[in-house]
C-alpha cells in the first residue's frame, strides 16, 4: 500500500524559504495519479498549494504562485515530491501535507502533514 | 474564482442520527470534480466522496453524495462516533484549480 510521508524542518525564519520533501513508498508509481500540496493554518481550513505532473507539467494557486515551486523527484526507485516556498511570513505557519491525486482530482492519499511554524 | 459556502457551520447530533451537509458553489461545476473530505481532530484529512457521490475505496455506505450544478449535499446516515468531525469540499476548476469550502464540524449533542 502506497506511503507518504513529509517530515519537515519545524521552524523556518521570516522572510526564509521553506524546503519540503515527500516520499512515496509502498507500491510502484503510477502515471495514473498526479501529486500536490495542500496547507492547513492552525484552526483553519485547507488551502491547495499546487500540483505537479509526471511530465512535469505544474500548476499553482495564483495567490502563491509568485513564491512557490513543486517538482517530483523520480531518479530513485522510491520518488519524492518537493516544496519550496519562498518570503516565509507568519501567513505561512501551517500543517503542510502531500498528497496523490486522481483521475477525479480529488485528493485520494495524504500524508500526516507536518508542521511549520514561521518565526524568528 | 469559485467559491464553496458549506452550511451549517457546525452540526449538533446524537450517534444512530443522520446528518445532511450542504456545500453551494458560485457557480455551476462539473459533478465529476465535486469531493467530499472527513478530518477527526489532528488527523489529516480523508477521501469520502468524489465525482459527487462514489465511495471512496474502505468508505463505509452510511456515507452517501449527491447533487449537481451549484447544490452538493453529503449525507450521514447511522451516526458513528468516530462520524463525529470536520467535513470540506471541494472542487477542481481548470480555470481556477482546487478550491475548498470552509468546512462542517459534525459534533455530539
Amino acid at each position: 500500500q502506497m506511503r507518504l510521508e513529509e517530515p519537515g524542518p519545524g521552524l523556518v525564519k521570516p522572510s526564509g524559504t521553506l524546503s519540503l520533501s515527500c516520499s512515496v513508498s509502498g507500491e510502484s508509481t503510477s502515471t495514473s495519479y498526479y501529486w500536490s500540496w495542500i496547507r492547513q493554518p492552525p484552526g483553519k481550513g485547507l488551502e491547495w498549494i499546487a500540483s505537479v505532473y509526471y511530465s512535469g507539467s505544474t500548476y499553482y494557486n495564483s495567490s502563491l504562485e509568485s513564491r512557490v515551486s513543486i517538482s517530483l523527484d523520480t531518479s530513485k526507485t522510491q520518488f519524492s515530491l518537493r516544496l519550496q516556498l519562498t518570503s516565509m511570513t507568519a501567513t505561512d505557519t501551517a500543517v503542510y501535507y502531500c498528497a496523490r491525486t486522481n483521475g477525479y482530482d480529488a485528493f485520494d492519499l495524504w500524508g500526516p502533514g507536518t508542521m511549520v511554524t514561521v518565526s524568528s | 474564482e469559485i467559491v464553496l459556502t458549506q452550511s451549517p457551520d457546525t452540526l449538533s447530533l446524537s450517534p444512530g442520527g443522520s446528518a445532511t451537509l450542504s456545500c453551494r458553489a458560485s457557480q455551476g461545476v462539473s459533478s465529476s470534480y465535486l469531493t467530499w473530505y472527513q478530518q477527526r481532530l489532528g488527523q489529516a484529512p480523508r477521501l469520502l466522496i468524489y465525482g459527487a457521490y462514489r465511495r471512496a475505496a474502505g468508505v463505509p455506505d452510511r456515507f452517501s453524495g449527491s447533487g449537481s450544478g451549484t447544490d452538493f449535499t453529503l449525507t450521514i446516515s447511522r451516526l458513528e462516533p468516530e462520524d463525529f468531525a470536520m467535513y470540506y469540499c471541494q472542487v477542481y476548476v481548470i480555470s481556477a484549480g482546487f478550491t475548498f469550502g470552509p468546512g462542517t464540524k459534525v459534533d455530539i449533542k
